[in-house]
């Protein structure tokens, strides 16, 4: 089944504990997305690779990080998460870049204290 | 993005059809039409998406007005679980990042 995973799904933790949330696609996408949902706020892009090694900066990257190193997987980095961090995170992707038709996964939802 | 506007909620009985209307009459001649979903908390889901002909997937169909300034999201048998926000948008041919940017949306309630 064609389909973005993420992992985990849910995660508390505490402020300054590096985490990593996975996201990895099955359909050989070129573009993939970091999105963040917030109350009131909408989706946020944070991160964005158009292909493997190509990465840059959404609309928020601060105090994230990521990597492009296979083509399937995006990984999304805190280094030092904090509570304004606190979000519902998704991962999307497409066939490339320009294309708006893009798939989701099913979201990381992360609260830090 | 061209600014698209839709009702904020409607209710709909299941087993009818869903009929969901977007303005956005400020769209350009090159810019696509899109529709999303979102079921509650779960990751936005791609329905369709459309430029000047009307179009059909095994999810919905899409028409869109002659002048282009309106389209009508159409779930032909709507069920419990295509409650959700449904979301239309007129994304810019570039953008940078190719994100996705949401409106308010419409929240559908299908209703037994």
């Amino acid at each position: 089944e064609a389909q973005v995973t993420q992992n985990p799904r849910y995660l508390i933790t505490v402020t300054g504990k590096k985490l990593t949330v996975t996201c990895s696609q099955n359909m050989n996408h070129e573009y993939m997305s970091w999105y963040r949902q917030d109350p009131g706020l909408g989706l946020r892009q944070i991160y964005y690779s158009m292909n493997v090694e190509v990465t840059d900066k959404g609309d928020v990257p601060e105090g994230y990080k990521v990597s492009r190193k296979e083509k399937r997987n995006f990984p999304l980095i805190l280094e030092s998460p904090s509570p304004n961090q606190t979000s519902l995170y998704f991962c999307a992707s497409s066939i490339t870049g320009g294309l708006y038709e893009q798939y989701f996964g099913p979201g990381t939802r992360l609260t830090v204290t | 993005d061209a600014k698209t506007t839709q009702p904020t909620s409607m209710d709909c009985a299941e087993g009818r059809a869903a009929n969901l209307p977007c303005n956005h009459s400020t769209i350009s001649g090159n810019e696509y039409v899109y529709w999303y979903r979102q079921i509650h908390s779960q990751g936005p889901q791609y329905i369709i998406h459309g430029l000047k002909n009307n179009e059909t997937n095994e999810m919905a169909s899409l028409i869109i007005t002659e002048d282009r300034k309106s389209s009508t999201l159409i779930l032909p048998h709507a069920t419990l679980r295509d409650t959700a926000v449904y979301y239309c948008i007129a994304p810019p041919i570039k953008a940078a990042g190719n994100k996705l940017t949401f409106g308010g949306g419409t929240r559908v309630l299908v209703k037994p």
